[in-house]
């Protein structure tokens, strides 16, 4: 199993400019959840699915969209990139009544 | 909205201290998590905690949940060079959402 696999690794977006962000599980997990972390700082979820066809927001939505039409992809969307979204996303998956498993981060940032 | 409050924000330690650390929140969770995350790397799981007043070990580290399912901590004995890192609690809300506390970084002395 690759486990949870992101893409792209870094990349680099100018104010105004539109990007997704891939995610993908091999684990057929139902949860899959997106956060960001900023430096120095914890973890703020984004948006989160607990399943194929549902999306629900979380701490941090604004300026983001999901969506899950497939129990394995989990992307998500920046439409106008902002100075603000230049963060560390990071995707997790996990089954029912387990923890999360994180894939190995997207470095953007904004210019 | 959920917050957690997680403390110490940073610790400096000699190599052999113990370490405790914790967590705590106005809200009521149904899990809570200990993650450990290196430079560069996404956070690891140490810990997972399912039942109030569960007490858990992996290894030199223990964690707990608490009684009032608003609070956990986390111990590591007789720490080594290789526990050096950033630390992070993480409850799970009936709503499936799970968050995350700012994280605890832990450096140790020479």
């Amino acid at each position: 199993n690759a486990g949870v696999t992101q893409t792209p690794k870094f990349r680099i977006l100018k104010i105004g400019q539109s990007m997704t962000l891939q995610c993908a599980q091999d684990m057929n997990h139902n949860y899959m959840y997106w956060y960001r972390q900023d430096p120095g700082m914890g973890l703020k979820l984004i948006y989160y699915s607990v399943g194929a066809g549902i999306t629900d927001k979380g701490e941090v939505p604004n300026g983001y969209n999901v969506s899950r039409s497939t129990t394995e992809d989990f992307p998500l969307r920046l439409e106008l990139a902002a100075p603000s979204q230049t963060s560390v996303y990071f995707c997790a998956s996990r089954h029912y009544n387990s923890p999360l498993h994180f894939g190995n981060g997207t470095r953007l940032t904004v210019t | 909205g959920q917050q957690l409050n997680q403390s110490p924000q940073s610790m400096f330690i000699q190599e052999g201290e113990d370490v405790s650390m914790n967590c705590t929140s106005s809200s009521i969770f149904n899990t809570w998590l200990w993650y450990k995350q290196d430079p560069g790397e996404g956070p690891v799981l140490l810990i997972a905690l399912y039942k109030a007043g569960e007490l858990t070990s992996n290894g030199r580290l223990t964690a707990q949940f608490g009684i009032t399912r608003k609070d956990s901590f986390l111990n590591i004995s007789a720490s080594i060079p290789s526990d050096v890192g950033i630390y992070f609690c993480a409850g799970q809300g009936g709503d499936d959402k799970i968050i995350f506390g700012k994280g605890t970084r832990l450096h140790i002395l020479p």
